[in-house]
């Protein structure tokens, strides 16, 4: 059960797009389209931004977009804006019926 | 309004026990699977335990198999952790999470703190 990839830390400029990156192995990202994205303000608990690899749930901006190719999933934030700054982490069901989350990368608007 | 209060943290000391609970309100709980997550002071989320509606599938991580069991109760809207031969590194903040057919954790609890120190 190791935790999926992830990039400690991205930035952007308002107005800008990142990718965040998620890379797992064939036994979770890659056989199973039950990747989801969590924002993490400081201090307050995680909010689900995508499921299913590139579903929104309501209420969730369209700026928020997300993929995934082979055993690599990623979260797109276009349009960047203030309010984006927060930790987000990746998750994935794995082929040992276990969830696994990424380590989390930390966005900074610039 | 739809939400998860967790309760049961705490100080405890290495090898004791602990419970911890998930009331939930606002929608129907035995509509969903649920979960614990937990949080280590400044680290990511792991995931630790989850449960089906029926209670009828239940998965640990590694981590913590043999040592937490999850449980719920249907009829009083709550979920339960006990967590047995508590170790330092299980130091963390304990979220529960539902888990709808969009296999995603979308609604949360705001945590509850355990620490395991002597």
């Amino acid at each position: 059960q190791s935790a999926l990839t992830q990039p400690p830390s991205v930035s952007g400029s308002p107005g800008q797009s990142v990718t965040i990156s998620c890379t797992g192995t064939s036994s979770d990202v890659g056989s199973y389209n039950r990747v989801s994205w969590y924002q993490q303000p400081p201090g307050t608990a995680p909010k689900l931004m995508i499921y299913e690899v590139s579903n929104r749930p309501s209420g969730v901006p369209d700026r928020f977009s997300g993929s995934k190719s082979g055993n690599t999933a990623s979260l797109t934030i276009s349009g960047l804006q203030a309010e984006d700054e927060a930790d987000y982490y990746c998750s994935s069901y794995t082929s040992s019926s276990t969830w696994v989350f990424g380590g989390g990368t930390k966005l900074t608007v610039l | 309004e739809v939400q998860l209060v967790e309760s049961g943290g705490g100080l405890v000391q290495p090898g004791r026990s602990l419970r911890l609970s998930c009331a939930a309100s606002g929608f129907t709980f035995d509509d969903y699977a649920m979960h614990w997550v937990r949080q280590a002071p400044g680290k990511g989320l792991e995931w630790v335990s989850g449960i089906s509606w029926n209670s009828g599938s239940i998965g640990y991580a590694d981590s913590v198999k043999g040592r937490f069991t999850i449980s719920r109760d249907n009829a009083k809207n709550s979920l339960y952790l006990q967590m047995n031969s508590l170790r330092a590194e299980d130091t963390a903040l304990y979220y529960c999470a539902t888990h709808s057919a969009a296999h995603a954790f979308d609604i949360w609890g705001q945590g509850t703190m355990v620490t395991v120190s002597s």
